[in-house]
């Protein structure tokens, strides 16, 4: 079975332009999240979808971020207009039907370096 | 004021060597998750606890429930043991509150 995948692996972007962060998590997992890990940091929560919804999305940075799961499938990470400080590693990882103490499985993680 | 606190933050070992990793957490936290980042970048789950103790190969992980404590031990480390090693609180939320990681070391 195909564990949670990530793309791309790295993008490098200029400050101001636009990049979009895909996230396909393993078949059949209603929770997805996205974390990030930013210049070293600990790894920060981001959102949460179960399916197609957003169930919570309280670690979002500000509006240039936008996350998207339609047909709660595959998810779509946004970031418009990118900054310095949104250079990092982004990680997205997956769980099974809503229920306690769900083990995450993450991904690869996307490295985004904005100069 | 994070609600994971990890130590060390650094650690370098003698390959052979038994290493801890220490976690602290607050209230609302009802199940503790130790991590590790490879040094290419990915996180790999190693463990999730909510009692006792669990083993899987020379990493055991225990968690003391009345004190808020969990412990990661890697006996004998290898180098192959490097990167960053994270715990993270699972509360009702179900999102992973990160410890600031800590970053092993191992020479051969």
């Amino acid at each position: 079975e195909a564990g949670v995948t990530q793309f791309p692996s790295h993008s490098v972007i200029e400050k101001g332009q636009t990049v979009t962060l895909r996230c396909d998590p393993i078949s059949g997992h209603d929770n997805l999240y996205w974390y990030r890990r930013v210049m070293g940091k600990e790894i920060k929560f981001l959102l949460h979808f179960v399916k197609e919804s957003k169930q919570d999305e309280s670690g979002m940075p500000n509006n240039r971020f936008l996350a998207e799961r339609t047909g709660g499938t595959y998810s779509t990470l946004k970031v418009q207009p990118a900054e310095l400080e949104d250079s990092g590693v982004y990680f997205c990882a997956s769980s099974q039907e809503l229920a306690p103490l769900l083990e995450q499985y993450f991904g690869p993680g996307t490295r985004l370096t904005v100069t | 004021k994070n609600e994971v606190e990890q130590s060390p933050q650094n650690l370098t070992a003698q390959e052979g060597e038994f290493i801890t990793i220490n976690c602290s957490y607050s209230v609302g936290i009802s199940a503790l998750h130790w991590l590790q980042q490879h040094p290419g970048g990915g996180i790999v789950s190693l463990f999730m606890l909510s009692s006792g103790k669990k083993k899987h190969g020379r990493l055991i992980a225990t968690i003391n429930i009345q004190e808020k404590h969990s412990s990661l031990h890697i006996t004998a480390t290898q180098t192959t043991d490097v990167g960053t090693y994270f715990c993270a609180g699972q509360g009702g939320s179900e999102k992973l509150v990160f410890g600031k990681g800590m970053k092993l070391t191992v020479n051969p």
